[in-house]
């Protein structure tokens, strides 16, 4: 079983500030996708990244996927109480494995 | 809105009992994925179906099964339940076009459905 490890699993930052989440893997991965999950809804697809050293942006979130495949982190720019959520990273396998979960939360 | 709908909202039954949970996926989407989301065991996938057919199976127990019905709805029971079952269960949709789990298909999920085991 591929194991998706999410650092940190929890983050409570101020608004304006700079994080990065990681998903790291012992695994190489064919593909990787961002999803974010609100409080009481499904989560929502961010980004997929397929290709090593691929860096994606999304607005203020930069997602960038490992030379090698086998690791991502997410980065977010000055961030707004809306990016509060669980952040899942999830694998391209057919097991459709999902990462441990960063929770973050955005203090006004 | 995602566009795919579960039932009920909520559910709270007791152990050993036996539940179904109800999912119609976004219109036109071939695939339906169920998860189980837990605090100790994060969002882990059960199965999929594709146009009525199961194309794969992740960690879904025994007692658990599922079907995909001719209009697309699915179905997900849960039989002799126990407490370890209390979870949020979600079903996504996909359009699903080759059948199989692909690693780069957009899924879209439901609100979720969330199952209290008493």
């Amino acid at each position: 079983t591929q194991l998706l490890e999410q650092s940190p699993q929890f983050l409570s930052i101020q608004e304006g500030e700079n994080l990065t989440v990681y998903c790291n893997s012992s695994s190489v991965f064919s593909s990787l996708q961002w999803y974010r999950q609100e409080p009481g809804e499904g989560p929502v697809l961010l980004v997929t990244v397929v290709t090593g050293g691929e860096v994606k942006k999304l607005k203020r979130l930069t997602f960038q996927f490992g030379d090698a495949r086998k690791d991502s982190s997410l980065h977010i720019t000055a961030a707004q109480t809306g990016d509060t959520g669980l952040y899942l990273c999830r694998s391209g396998n057919e097991k459709l494995t999902f990462g441990t979960g960063t929770r973050l939360t955005i203090i006004p | 809105d995602s566009g795919v709908t579960q039932t009920p909202k909520h559910l709270i039954t007791a152990t050993g009992q036996r539940v179904t949970l109800r999912c119609s996926p976004r219109s036109g989407d071939l695939s339906v994925y169920w998860y189980q989301q837990s605090l100790d065991q994060g969002l882990q996938f059960l199965i999929q179906y594709y146009n009525g057919e199961e194309r794969a199976k992740g960690n879904i127990l025994e007692r658990f099964s599922a079907q995909q019905f001719p209009d697309l709805h699915s179905e997900l029971n849960l039989s002799s339940l126990e407490l370890g079952d209390s979870a949020l269960y979600f079903c996504a949709s996909s359009p699903g076009s080759s059948g199989r789990p692909s690693s780069t298909d957009t899924q879209y999920f439901g609100p979720g459905t969330r199952l209290t085991v008493l």
